[in-house]
């Protein structure tokens, strides 16, 4: 079965801070690969599409790269309101899957 | 402005049935893919199903194939969920999202809580 593996599953954060996120897929899924966020009781948001696409309205600070089986999502400086948990999706066919999730913490 | 309202959820129990809802509006409805996603309490996102416009094509999670049902009504632009032999881990809180171009979500609704527990 397709398989989405992230890392790290959380790391802690200061306001300001360059955070990285790693998402691997089992095989490879070109460019078919989606970031969202989720904050604490709310619904996910969808940040970027296409690995690197930025949804309109999503801060220029989000970044997305990769393709084939790896992919990173990067935050240029951390704001206050990214405190969240992140989950890539893997979209080339049935059964989409996402990863496990990465929570950034203060 | 796109709006996903979805329903229908409660407590169930192992064995029962359920049908989710998911009213939508603010897009051309027949148009777009829509799928099922749904959390269970502290834990991570899992994709249920999903059906693409005319209702032609649907997919489903491996856990859920036979037991759920994924349909749309276009007429009333209406998503459903039948879920039938329900367990104890299909509890979660189950989302409908609106699909972009391809299968990534860029609309969700708040989400309907199924409880599954005798």
């Amino acid at each position: 079965d397709m398989q989405m593996t992230q890392s790290p599953s959380s790391l802690s954060a200061s306001v300001g801070d360059r955070v990285t996120i790693t998402c691997r897929a089992s095989r490879d899924i070109g460019n078919h690969l989606a970031w969202y966020q989720q904050r604490p009781g709310k619904v996910p948001t969808l940040l970027i599409y296409d690995a690197s696409t930025l949804q309109p309205g999503v801060p220029s600070r989000f970044s997305g790269r990769g393709s084939g089986t790896d992919f990173t999502l990067t935050i240029s400086s951390l704001q206050p309101e990214d405190f969240a948990t992140y989950f890539c999706q893997n979209y080339d066919g049935a059964p989409l899957t996402f990863g496990g999730g990465t929570k950034v913490e203060v | 402005e796109v709006q996903l309202v979805e329903s229908g959820g409660g407590l169930v129990q192992p064995g029962g049935s359920l049908r989710l809802s998911c009213a939508v509006s603010g897009f051309t409805f027949s148009s777009y893919t829509m799928g099922w996603v749904r959390q269970a309490p502290g834990k991570g996102l899992e994709w249920v199903s999903d059906i693409n416009g005319s209702g032609g094509r649907t997919y489903y999670i491996d856990s859920v194939k036979g037991r759920f049902r994924i349909s749309r009504d276009n007429s009333k632009n209406t998503l459903y969920l039948q879920m039938s032999s329900l367990r104890v881990e299909d509890t979660a809180m189950y989302y409908c999202a609106k699909a972009g171009d391809k299968s990534w979500y860029h609309y969700w609704g708040q989400g309907t809580l199924v409880t599954v527990s005798s």
